[in-house]
């Protein structure tokens, strides 16, 4: 089974600073995707960025761009000119292709320190 | 606009009685899905639907039961038979498979169980 690994539960950065959170996951297949979610305060998830595993480019949208070691197996999410409504929990999450199935990690609490 | 409603955002129940969180889109979608979150866990996932009249349990369906009769609407029955229902509950929405392609989220229903 997939496992999706996110080792630090909380993590804290200066307004305008750079973060990085940390994910790892467990499989042995070779074709999936893997998504970084956001859920604030107001609870409701969303979509900050996605890999496919069969592309070797790290994804990048705005601020937000990953680390993708597929060798490793480790995804990580920096965030650069942090702002303070990046406050937020931020999930990873695993599917493998062609699968409906979303796997998710235990979540990082981003705080924004102003 | 598009997108998913839950309702309603707070939910409270008596040990014994079954409830039922409402969760509709607009926005044409093919799959639909039910999640739940606990304090210090990631999203878990209960049953999920592809198309009208068909939907496949989760990693956690025991005590609960869906139907899917319309499209746009994917209810989910929390029965008496759930041991510990209090969680907040995600509904979400994608057009097709989980892997290729995002899934959108509703605003979530809080379900405490006095």
């Amino acid at each position: 089974a997939q496992t999706v690994t996110q080792s630090q539960p909380e993590m804290s950065v200066q307004e305008a600073e750079t973060v990085t959170l940390s994910c790892t996951y467990d499989t042995s297949e070779s074709d999936y995707y893997l998504f970084w979610y956001k859920q604030p305060p107001s609870r409701q998830m969303i979509l900050v960025i996605r890999q496919e595993a069969y592309k070797q480019q790290n994804a990048t949208e705005n601020r937000f761009s990953v680390n993708f070691q597929k060798a490793a197996k480790s995804f990580s999410l920096k965030i650069s000119d942090s702002q303070l409504g990046d406050a937020a929990m931020y999930f990873c999450a695993y599917a493998l292709f062609g699968n409906e199935k979303l796997t998710f990690g235990t979540g990082t609490r981003l705080t924004i320190i102003p | 606009d598009g997108g998913i409603t839950q309702s309603p955002k707070y939910l409270f129940r008596k040990e014994g009685q079954n409830v039922t969180l409402s969760c509709e889109q607009n926005l044409n979608h093919d799959a639909m899905y039910w999640y739940r979150q606990d304090p210090g866990q990631g999203l878990r996932l209960i049953y999920y639907s592809q198309i009208v009249n068909d939907f496949q349990k989760g990693d956690i369906a025991e005590g609960y039961s869906v139907s899917r009769e319309k499209k746009e609407s994917f209810p989910l029955t929390v029965t008496s038979a759930q041991k510990n229902p209090t969680a907040f509950y995600l509904c979400a929405s994608s057009i097709g498979l989980a892997g290729d392609n995002e899934q959108f989220f509703g605003p979530g229903t809080r379900l405490t169980v006095l």
